[in-house]
Parts: C-alpha cells; sequence; structure tokens
C-alpha cells in the first residue's frame, strides 16, 4: 500500500524567506501525488498534483515541487514566503482502484514578519 | 460549476446521542464521494468512499457508518457518538474517471461532550 511522509510537524520561516516543506512516499508503482493547502477551520485546497510528463509542477500562489523518483520525493517549495502562505500542508499519494488518497500528517507552516 | 456542500459547520452533541452528516455535490454526475476525519496531529484519515449509489466501502472499523441514498448525497451517521468520535469531518468528490484531485467540502467540527 502506499504511504507518505512529511518530514517535520511545524516548518518556521521568515517573511520573504524560501519555502521548503518535504515529503517521501512510498508506493509499489508509479505514484500520483499531490499537495494541499488547509487553513483554519475550512476544506483542504489542491495547490498542485503531480501524474505523468514534467517533473517540475507549478501550483497556485508561487507554489512547486519536484518529483524525484530516485529520491522517492515530492517537496513543495516557494521561493519568498508571504503571510498569507501561514497554513497547513498535507502531501497525498493516490492508491490505485477507485482513487483514493492517502495523506500525510501535515506539516504548519509559520510565517513571521 | 460543480459544488460541494457540507453542513452544519459545527456542532455540539452529548456522548451517546446520534449524529448525521449531510454533504451534496452539485453540477455534476455519478460523482466518487469520501468522508475523512481529522484529528489533531494524525493528519487524514479515510472513513468511507462511495462510487455509486448504495456503494459504501469502509476503511476503518469504528463506531460510524455511511449512506449514499441519492447520486450526489452522502450523509455520515451515527447510533451513539463516542468521546473519540470528536474531529473535523470533511466530504469531497472526484470524478474518478481521470487522475484528479479532490474537491472538499468546508468541513464540520464536530465536539462529543
Amino acid at each position: 500500500a502506499q504511504s507518505v511522509t512529511q518530514l517535520g510537524s511545524h516548518v518556521s520561516v521568515s517573511e520573504g524567506a524560501l519555502v521548503l516543506l518535504r515529503c517521501n512516499y512510498s508506493s509499489s508503482v508509479p505514484p500520483y501525488l499531490f499537495w494541499y493547502v488547509q487553513y483554519p477551520n475550512q476544506g483542504l485546497q489542491l495547490l498542485l498534483k503531480y501524474t505523468t510528463g514534467a517533473t517540475l509542477v507549478k501550483g497556485i500562489n508561487g507554489f512547486e515541487a519536484e518529483f524525484k523518483k530516485s529520491e522517492t520525493s515530492f517537496h513543495l517549495t516557494k521561493p519568498s514566503a508571504h503571510m498569507s502562505d501561514a497554513a497547513e500542508y498535507f502531501c497525498a499519494v493516490m492508491n490505485s482502484g477507485y482513487s483514493t488518497l492517502t495523506f500525510g500528517k501535515g506539516t504548519m507552516l509559520l510565517v513571521s514578519p | 460549476s460543480q459544488t460541494i456542500h457540507q453542513w452544519p459547520a459545527t456542532l455540539v452533541q452529548p456522548v451517546g446521542s446520534p449524529l448525521s452528516l449531510e454533504c451534496t455535490v452539485e453540477g455534476t454526475s455519478n460523482p466518487n464521494l469520501y468522508w475523512y476525519r481529522q484529528a489533531a496531529g494524525r493528519g487524514l484519515q479515510l472513513l468511507f468512499y462511495s462510487v455509486g449509489i448504495g456503494q459504501i466501502s469502509s476503511e476503518v472499523p469504528q463506531n460510524l457508518s455511511a449512506s449514499r441514498p441519492q447520486d450526489r448525497q452522502f450523509i455520515l451517521s451515527s447510533k451513539k457518538l463516542l468521546l473519540s468520535d470528536s474531529g473535523f469531518y470533511l466530504c469531497a468528490w472526484t470524478h474518478g474517471r481521470e487522475v484528479e484531485g479532490y474537491t472538499f467540502g468546508s468541513g464540520t467540527r464536530l465536539t462529543v461532550v
């Protein structure tokens, strides 16, 4: 079965600094990978996804992620953090069959002025 | 355009009382539907999913059940709530015909007291 590990339950950055949120996956088949963002007491919003093709994927709000098969990783980055980026971020891998997603435990991004 | 509605937004229920959470999708037909629970520090746990009317798959044995009485309606229920049922419940949908991210509802915050 597929699984996802997000390193670091909390990541703190200063406004304008690089954001790096780590995600490693385990999958016996070529994975489909996703990043979601959640603001307090709201549902999850899709940031970006990797299915096939280009390994560098661009998403909304200036985020991007790179699929590295050799490292089984799908880290999320943003060159310059903004205060509005403060939220919880979830990495997910799609399971075979009926399109269920397995989520990591999430990383809370804190942005300080 | 498609929209997903989830209600109520918040709910406080005593232990032993019944539960009914409703989720409906508009603007599409035959969606795949999902119920997730989010507990602090534990990420998102898939509870149930459905690929059609009357078709329910349970991922985790527990005190909850799900039903899909209509194509675009998904209901989460319990006959007797436990304290451990407290959490943030999220409904989501996808077409299931292609790899795509889920679209999530805004969630229900359930507190069992």
